[in-house]
């Protein structure tokens, strides 16, 4: 069965302090990966889309990778406007393009 | 600002009664997602719609319906309705119905159910 899990489901972190958030996948065949953004009350905002492993996207402050089991998206000296909850969806290869999204993970940036 | 407009912004209503939630995608885009988002489910997929024919279903409950008009705008409607569907719906966008196609969402609707 296709699945996509997001972990930690909730990350605090200090305003400047570095970390990671990890999006892990099983799915028959992968044409693409998706980063969202979140604001609470808000529609999720589109980040990256990452085709293949060894793909890397950067925007700002949040860079994505791709590995063949998982995705990374990474945040570099994050500030308060960074807090967010992040969602990550996969395409299969199969089927009929729908999104399989993961449960997100809210992070939290303190000044 | 993602292009994609929805109304109404809040919706309140009591059991039983039923409502339509609208939907307007990106100039363009001929492709229409629903989703629905509660507190302990996330996101979850329910129907989507592509030049006016649906393409594909997910979890909707037979109590909900939705179509896409010519004017490629959507209306979700939603009756009998029960305290579990109080939730935020979304529609979404994209130009195609193909693989890779970035989907682009709404502000959502907040529907509460008394």
């Amino acid at each position: 069965e296709d699945q996509v899990t997001q972990s930690p489901e909730a990350l605090r972190l200090q305003e400047g302090e570095s970390s990671s958030l990890n999006c892990s996948y099983t799915v028959s065949g992968l044409r693409g990966l998706f980063w969202y953004r979140q604001d609470p009350g808000k529609g999720p905002e589109f980040l990256f889309t990452l085709y293949s492993a060894g793909e890397e996207k950067e925007k700002e402050r949040l860079k994505a990778t791709l590995t063949k089991k998982e995705s990374f998206l990474h945040i570099t000296a994050p500030k308060p406007e960074d807090s967010a909850t992040y969602l990550c969806a996969v395409q299969a290869a199969r089927g009929n393009y729908q999104l399989i999204w993961g449960a997100g993970t809210k992070l939290i940036i303190k000044p | 600002d993602s292009g994609v407009t929805q109304t109404p912004k809040h919706l309140i209503t009591a059991t039983g009664q039923r409502v339509t939630l609208r939907c307007s995608p990106r100039s363009g885009d001929l492709s229409v997602y629903w989703y629905q988002q509660s507190l302990d489910q996330g996101l979850q997929f329910l129907i989507q719609y592509y030049n006016g024919e649906e393409r594909a279903k997910g979890n909707i409950l037979e109590r909900f319906s939705a179509q896409q008009f010519p004017d490629l705008h959507s209306e979700l409607n939603l009756s009998s309705l029960e305290l579990g569907d109080s939730a935020l719906y979304f529609c979404a966008s994209s130009p195609r119905v193909g693989p890779n196609d970035e989907q682009f969402f709404g502000p959502g609707t907040r529907l509460t159910v008394l």
